[in-house]
């Protein structure tokens, strides 16, 4: 079975600085997907960012990237140019390809935001 | 914008009761699943539902049964609620993985329960 691991359980930052919150995974099979999502207080979770394994390259979306290091099962979010509005907690999850598979989560990071 | 509804965002219920708590979605997916989310825990996934009538346990189905009647609507059931069972509880809904495109899963606000 799969395992998601983040082992920070909190971390702070201050605005406009650049923060990575670490995320390790465990799995035997060579295509799944990567996922970070995040869940700011009392309110939806949302997706931040997804990587598929069989891309080489990082995915970004606007001050959200992921170093995806396949060799090493990581896959750290870097978040630059810190915001109050990041302020929340962060989950790492693991999907095999399968049609009807089901993801696996981390434990989840609580992120801060000093102003 | 896809939608995901909870019944009910907070929940307090007594030690046998039995508990319905509803999800709605309104993207016509194909895939819902019921989490529970616990403080140091993450989210673990209780049922899952990939068809209409079609339900497949999780990691952590005891004390849980789920309904699917119509691909909209995904129903979790707390047969005899006990305070163990006290949580926040996710819904969420995804399309059916197609090609090799990593479709999202989108989150319901979630219902905090409490079973006193």
């Amino acid at each position: 079975a799969q395992t998601v691991t983040q082992s920070q359980p909190e971390m702070s930052v201050q605005e406009a600085e650049t923060v990575t919150l670490s995320c390790t995974y465990d799995t035997s099979e060579s295509d799944y997907y990567l996922f970070w999502y995040k869940q700011p207080p009392s309110r939806q979770m949302i997706l931040v960012i997804r990587q598929e394994a069989y891309k080489q390259q990082n995915a970004t979306e606007n001050r959200f990237s992921v170093n995806f290091q396949k060799a090493a099962k990581s896959f750290s979010l870097k978040i630059s140019d810190s915001q109050l509005g990041d302020a929340a907690m962060y989950f790492c999850a693991y999907r095999s390809t399968g049609a009807n598979s089901k993801l696996t989560f981390g434990k989840g990071i609580t992120l801060s935001v000093r102003p | 914008d896809v939608k995901v509804t909870q019944s009910s965002r907070y929940l307090v219920k007594r030690t046998g009761e039995k508990v319905f708590l509803e999800c709605v979605q309104d993207m016509d997916h194909e895939n819902m699943f019921w989490y529970r989310q616990d403080p140091g825990l993450g989210l673990r996934l209780i049922y899952f539902s990939y068809d209409v009538k079609m339900k497949e346990k999780g990691d952590i189905p005891e004390g849980y049964s789920v309904s699917r009647e119509k691909k909209e609507r995904f129903s979790l059931i707390l047969e005899s609620a006990s305070t163990n069972q006290t949580s926040m509880y996710l819904c969420a809904s995804s399309r059916r993985t197609s090609g090799r495109t990593a479709y999202e899963q989108y989150f319901g606000p979630g219902t905090r329960l409490t079973v006193t």
